[in-house]
């Protein structure tokens, strides 16, 4: 079955800690996106890849970083610098432009 | 800037009944889309329905439909004889035009309706 995984479903930061969280997508699609969520809101766009070896900030890229080396796979990292890190992190593809992106099951992220 | 506003934080329907979930839109581009998703408990972001600005008919997905009201900037979500299994939060999005700040039709999301359906 075509879809996107992400993984793990929960992780937990200690202070000063980089955790990194993984998305992969068997869709074929070129363009990937990471959103966080916190309670009660929307979702706000972090960061998102047009093409592989490619990216570009969204509204909130401060105190992350990604990399996508390869279609499949964009992994996003949670550094130290982002002080408050506890939210829902949404992973996303779609076709470059495509109409309907297309949503993983999501990472749940709680500081220690 | 592009805005999309959900005035219903929650709503309640009683199973079987149709109910609408409001939503509006700020964008000055003549080209743009309109989406719903739906986000039950366990989290995942569940593709609804689609509208494209130059469409002429309402979108329709089984039972759900987009009343889209272009000159009013509104696209209401009609969900037709609820289900139990209805109850979520639901959210309103649009994309952004191409090349709007050098976005490629990223996603603007409102703040969500949460849907409870009562038996």
């Amino acid at each position: 079955d075509g879809g996107i995984t992400q993984s793990p479903k929960y992780l937990f930061r200690k202070e000063g800690q980089n955790v990194t969280l993984s998305c992969e997508q068997n869709l074929n699609h070129d363009a990937m996106y990471w959103y966080r969520q916190d309670p009660g809101q929307g979702l706000r766009l972090i960061y998102y890849s047009q093409i592989v070896n490619d990216f570009q900030k969204g509204d909130i890229a401060e105190g992350y970083s990604v990399s996508r080396e390869k279609k499949e796979s964009f992994p996003l990292t949670v550094t130290s610098a982002q002080k408050n890190p506890t939210a829902f992190y949404l992973c996303a593809s779609s076709i470059p432009g495509g109409e309907t992106q297309y949503f993983g099951p999501g990472t749940r992220l709680l500081v220690l | 800037a592009q805005k999309i506003t959900q005035t219903q934080p929650g709503m309640f329907v009683q199973e079987k009944e149709a109910v609408t979930l409001d939503c509006t839109y700020d964008t000055s581009d003549p080209s743009y889309g309109l989406f719903w998703y739906k986000q039950p408990s366990s989290g995942e972001m569940i593709f609804l329905i689609y509208q494209g600005s130059y469409d002429q008919q309402n979108a329709t997905e089984g039972r759900y439909s987009l009343n889209f009201q272009k000159a009013r900037k509104s696209a209401n979500l009609v969900i037709s004889a609820s289900q139990l299994g209805d109850s979520a939060m639901y959210f309103c999005a649009m994309r952004e035009p191409l090349n709007y700040g050098g976005s490629q039709g990223n996603l603007i999301f409102g703040k969500g309706t949460k849907l409870s359906v009562k038996p």
